[in-house]
């Protein structure tokens, strides 16, 4: 069964602390791409990447960070955590081909103390 | 710009009910539609895709129709479960894959 596994479901980081979420998806799609959900707001889109190496600034990449160097990782990077980043992250990946829609992680679930 | 609009909600149904969750778009060019679902403390599933105008996509007894005329993939389902109760949420795929613009999203309570 083709997956995106996401680190940890759940994480309790302290202000300022530097956070690594990772992802990773056994289907050897080429893009991928990190969002956060908090309730009223919906999804929003972090960064994404199409390619080893390339990165793209999705709607809020203020306080992220990305890194692709390998085609199934995707690493999402919280340079020094704040309150206002505590919420859900989901990573997904699709295929270069149109039309097959993402396939999503089950979520972190990140608190920020 | 690009736009996705789902009916607010919760949703209440009884269990053997009809469902309906309305969602209209806009979009330049010819977008694919796609209508996920979010059980609770997990990440999003594909539930359901129309590739072009007038395509029917269906599982698990869910149907969309693609309507160009009316810029619409309203999401259908004869007779809801207790275990359909989730977060549905419309979505575009624009050209190139590189971008996907989702709905709100609509909870739905169905009640045994």
């Amino acid at each position: 069964d083709v997956k995106v596994t996401q680190s940890s479901r759940y994480l309790v980081k302290r202000t300022g602390e530097k956070v690594f979420l990772e992802c990773v998806q056994d289907m050897d799609h080429e893009n991928m791409f990190w969002y956060r959900q908090d309730p009223g707001l919906g999804l929003r889109l972090i960064y994404f990447s199409y390619d080893v190496k390339m990165k793209e600034k999705g709607d809020i990449p203020e306080g992220y960070s990305v890194s692709r160097e390998k085609k199934e990782r995707f690493s999402l990077i919280l340079e020094s955590a704040s309150t206002n980043q505590t919420s859900m992250y989901l990573c997904a990946s699709s295929s270069g081909a149109r039309l097959g829609g993402y396939t999503f992680g089950s979520g972190t679930r990140l608190t920020v103390v | 710009g690009d736009s996705v609009t789902q009916m607010e909600g919760p949703v209440t149904l009884s269990e053997e009910a009809f469902l309906t969750i309305n969602c209209t778009y806009t979009a330049t060019g010819y977008p694919s539609l796609f209508w996920y679902v979010q059980y609770p403390g997990e990440g999003l599933q594909l539930l359901l895709k129309a590739t072009k105008a007038d395509d029917k996509g269906s599982n698990k007894g869910f149907e969309a129709t693609y309507r160009k005329e009316t810029t619409s993939f309203h999401l259908e389902k004869g007779s809801v479960q207790v275990s359909d109760s989730a977060v549905y949420f419309c979505a575009l795929e624009l050209t190139g894959g590189f971008k996907t613009i989702f709905g709100a999203g609509t909870r739905l309570f169905v009640k045994a």
